[in-house]
């Protein structure tokens, strides 16, 4: 059985650093091809796609959150982080990790239940 | 980046009826990468399909895809109760990956 979840602060101050991690089981990021991914989906909006790192350390990133975000992954312990620089109130969403069936197919077929984030003073 | 435009945003249907909502790439896109995801309310979201067409596993075939280049269609075919949710299609076939921003199927 294939399981994600997300974890890490509800609240965060603005300008703060936010750092998630996603705790998986019934898949290894060993695996070639593998990959998990972080997605986040604002309150009453739609889902933006984040960033994503592969079995081999591959990471991709989305072009507008580039400078603020890093993502690693510490297979060993069946995990992946999200680390999301100097926080802002536009920030406050749901954060969802997801498993990316293939680097050449990158669907997200398994989803955590997500973690809400809210970022205020 | 690829945007995919959603239509409608809403539709209003009664159970039993049929859906079809639409998705619609600014590039051509191969039909090999594009996915339909379902939302209930408080849920993340369900894969429903991969490759524009192929059922992921457990959706039950009232769910169908079809499409191609720029335009997607997700159909739903005998509406249940719970398929009131929102709809979201993406493209994988560029980094970043981009999603719609939905079409909700409300009972009518």
């Amino acid at each position: 059985q294939i399981t994600l979840k997300e974890s890490g602060p509800t609240l965060v101050k603005p300008t703060q650093t936010l750092t998630l991690t996603c705790t998986f089981s019934g898949f290894s990021l060993t695996t070639p091809g593998l990959g998990v991914g972080w997605i986040r989906q604002p309150p009453g909006k739609a889902l933006e796609w984040l960033a994503l790192i592969y079995w081999d350390d591959d990471k991709r990133y989305s072009p507008s959150l580039m400078s603020r975000l890093t993502i690693f992954k510490d297979a060993s312990r069946s995990q992946v982080v999200l680390i999301m620089t100097n926080m802002d109130p536009v920030d406050t969403a749901a954060y969802y990790c997801a498993r990316a069936f293939h680097r050449n197919d990158p669907y997200f077929d398994y989803w955590g239940p997500g973690s809400l984030v809210t970022v205020s003073s | 980046e690829i945007v995919l435009t959603q239509s409608p945003g809403t539709l209003s249907l009664s159970p039993g009826e049929r859906a079809t909502l639409s998705c619609r790439a600014s590039q051509s896109i191969s039909s090999r990468y594009l996915a339909w995801y379902q939302q209930e309310p408080g849920q993340a979201p369900r894969l429903l399909l991969y490759g524009a067409s192929s059922r992921a596993t457990g959706i039950p075939d009232r769910f169908s895809g079809s499409g191609s280049g720029t335009d997607f269609t997700l159909t739903i075919n005998r509406l249940e109760p719970e398929d009131f949710a929102v709809y979201y299609c993406q493209q994988y076939a560029t980094s970043p990956a981009t999603f719609g921003q939905g079409t909700k199927v409300e009972i009518k």
